[in-house]
């Protein structure tokens, strides 16, 4: 069994601040982890993923997300907020051929 | 084409009519994914298909709900008789993956919008 929760469904952050989106997870295996992205009117795509490599993983637009086995969690950060980071952010796991989603966090950027 | 393509992008339907989504991915992926996307309650997955073979579809949520494809490209989830509850966005994946833990990128499409009135 596999699943994810993502804590709060809704993030505001100021533009230059720190963002943090939080993951945490459940798998019977040693997980791996995913974040991906939904800017408003488009497709899913890859953040970035954690494949049992290191367990600090940078991805696309500034966004870096930590693997801890012992809090079960995947944390999602960026150091400095941007306007165009406005969007819906999935965290998903896989312990099989498919992912299992979270429900979402959506960010919103405050000017 | 380069992506994932779903049609049609919005439907809008009757109570207890039928519908077909369809599902282009990307030519040479194997993998095919359908997810249902609702308000408030993030990405469900319905089926996996590999090649024309659905090894996984116990997310689909009733015998309402099928799904094939065909030729190892071309999908269509169909939903009979559809319900308002059955309202959401359905979302269509595709990836190179062919077996075991799925450690690669999913390349979705913009989904489909149905709404059932």
């Amino acid at each position: 069994a596999q699943s994810v929760t993502q804590l709060g469904s809704h993030v505001s952050v100021s533009e230059g601040a720190l963002v943090l989106l939080r993951c945490n997870y459940s798998s019977s295996v040693p997980p791996y982890l995913f974040w991906y992205v939904q800017y408003p009117n488009q497709g899913l795509q890859l953040l970035l993923k954690y494949t049992s490599a290191a367990t600090l993983v940078k991805g696309i637009n500034g966004f870096e997300a930590e693997f801890k086995k012992s809090e079960t969690s995947f944390h999602l950060t960026k150091p400095s907020a941007h306007m165009s980071d406005a969007a819906e952010y999935f965290c998903a796991v896989s312990a099989s051929e498919k992912l299992t989603f979270g429900t979402g966090t959506r960010l919103t950027i405050i000017p | 084409g380069a992506g994932v393509s779903q049609s049609p992008s919005n439907k809008v339907t009757e109570k207890g009519k039928d519908v077909e989504l369809r599902c282009d991915p990307i030519s040479g992926h194997t993998a095919l994914y359908w997810y249902r996307q609702s308000l408030g309650q993030g990405l469900e997955f319905l089926i996996y298909f590999q090649g024309n073979s659905a090894p996984d579809k116990s997310g689909l949520p009733s015998d309402r709900f099928s799904a094939e494809r065909t030729g190892g490209s071309v999908s269509t989830l169909t939903i009979q008789r559809t319900q308002q509850e059955d309202s959401a966005v359905y979302l269509c994946a595709s990836s190179f993956h062919r077996q075991g833990r799925n450690t690669g990128e999913l390349f979705f499409g913009e989904g489909s919008r149905l709404t059932v009135l």
